[in-house]
């Protein structure tokens, strides 16, 4: 059983410029979570994915973006970078909607904006 | 009041003692409390959950959880250096459905030989 891949790990951008993460669920898992993670914060909730359509979402702007695809695998699209999107963002998949069973994060993507 | 809340540290205890990390929640409607561990430049691991009160033990980590006191904490016995990382504190809150974690800010502990 494969657990969660993102790619890439790390990327550098500049600002104004849009970046797209991916990330690749467990086998077997039908939703994604996407959080980002800046210094010295925890990680918040930035949407959720369930077979497809959007499950949720916290405090970001439409500048945020996602997409989850029939194989359960997502996207996070963010378009006119600014310096404080630089922060950590992971990815969870988990079965079902709920999280009151927890999930595990990949290994997560580190971007900078310069 | 924040949603969840942690002491930021940094907890400095010597090899062998016994670690306390605290958390406290707002919302009282939430059923599971999760702890991970994130070593510096890693993503959060996952190492204890909760759902009842009272105490759980895994291992070296023990979870204890007061529902009427909105309080869940980590004990760590027998602290060792690799123990040193944050611990984050998350809930999923009723509200939206327990669709999401709220993390705390996390805890740094630092186990010192």
């Amino acid at each position: 059983e494969t657990g969660v891949t993102q790619s890439p790990t790390h990327l550098i951008k500049t600002r104004g410029q849009q970046v797209t993460l991916r990330c690749s669920s467990q086998s077997g898992h039908n939703t994604v979570s996407w959080y980002q993670q800046a210094l010295g914060q925890g990680p918040q909730f930035i949407f959720q994915y369930y077979r497809e359509e959007e499950n949720g979402r916290g405090n970001f702007p439409p500048r945020f973006s996602g997409l989850q695809f029939p194989n359960y695998s997502s996207e996070l699209n963010v378009n006119a970078l600014e310096l404080d999107d630089s922060a950590l963002y992971l990815c969870a998949s988990s079965t079902g909607q709920s999280t009151n069973y927890g999930y595990t994060f990949g290994s997560g993507t580190r971007l900078t904006v310069v | 009041q924040k949603e969840v809340e942690q002491n930021s540290g940094p907890l400095s205890v010597p090899e062998g003692a016994i670690a306390s990390l605290n958390c406290t929640y707002s919302d009282r409607g939430s059923q599971s409390f999760f702890w991970y561990r994130q070593y510096s430049g890693k993503s959060p691991e996952l190492i204890m959950f909760i759902y009842s009160n009272g105490d759980k033990e895994d291992g070296r980590f023990t979870a204890q959880l007061n529902k009427a006191s909105q309080y869940v904490s980590l004990l760590i016995r027998d602290s060792q250096p690799s123990d040193s990382a944050t611990y984050l504190c998350a809930v999923p809150p009723r509200s939206g459905g327990y669709n999401k974690l709220i993390f705390g800010a996390g805890t740094r502990l630092a186990v010192h030989p």
